[in-house]
């Protein structure tokens, strides 16, 4: 059966640490693969989108990495700080609609 | 003002009841989405539209309709609300742009109704 797993656990990190998170998913073949953040009590904000043929993508404070074979992406937030406190989705695009993780909760100290 | 607003944000109701949630949007997308999000599950698509005359089920669309009132409007309806359906609900758009598939357009979420059924 298809699965998307995020870390189960949420990530606490201090102030300025990088913050990694993990998407694994099985029986996608996903051609792009999207990041959100989910503050509590708003819908999701979209973050970044990566291509299959992408290695790796950077927006500002924030790096995705995509590998195919390993059926694995990682969300990386550098110099992080309190404002990234937050819960981020990973999600799969797959024939009709994307398929979306339950999400890593970040809190960062300060 | 938000680009997508969904309506109500908050309801209490009870077993049996129809509810209606309503979404609209100023984003001028063709594409539109209704998601219930459960603690620990993710988001599940319900029901999906790519434009004013196409209606799609998604992957748990039993106990749920929608309508397409117009290229803005996408509502959803529970016909005979259930305690299962308590959860939030969020809908979505997006761009159908030049690339066809869903995967590469940005989804844009409203900020969710809140749904109770006691």
């Amino acid at each position: 059966s298809q699965k998307i797993e995020q870390n189960s656990e949420a990530l606490n990190i201090q102030e300025g640490k990088t913050a990694t998170l993990t998407c694994n998913y099985t029986n996608y073949s996903p051609a792009y693969l999207q990041w959100y953040r989910q503050d509590p009590g708003r819908g999701p904000v979209f973050l970044l989108l990566i291509r299959e043929n992408e290695k790796e993508k950077r927006k500002e404070r924030l790096k995705v990495t995509f590998d195919t074979t390993l059926k694995q992406s990682l969300f990386h937030i550098t110099a992080s700080q309190p404002a990234d406190s937050a819960t981020y989705l990973c999600a799969l695009d797959g024939d009709y609609k994307l398929s979306f993780g339950a999400g890593t909760t970040v809190t960062v100290r300060a | 003002d938000a680009d997508v607003t969904q309506t109500p944000r908050n309801r209490i109701t009870k077993t049996g009841k129809r509810i209606m949630l309503e979404c609209s949007q100023t984003k001028g997308h063709d594409r539109m989405y209704w998601y219930r999000q459960d603690p620990g599950l993710g988001l599940r698509l319900i029901y999906y539209s790519f434009d004013v005359k196409d209606i799609n089920k998604g992957e748990i669309s039993d106990g749920y309709s929608v309508s397409r009132q117009a290229q803005a409007k996408f509502s959803l309806s529970l016909e005979s609300a259930i305690p299962n359906q308590t959860a939030l609900y969020f809908c979505a758009t997006s761009d159908s742009g030049t690339v066809g598939p869903v995967g590469y357009q940005p989804q844009h979420f409203g900020d969710g109704t809140r749904l109770s059924i006691l």
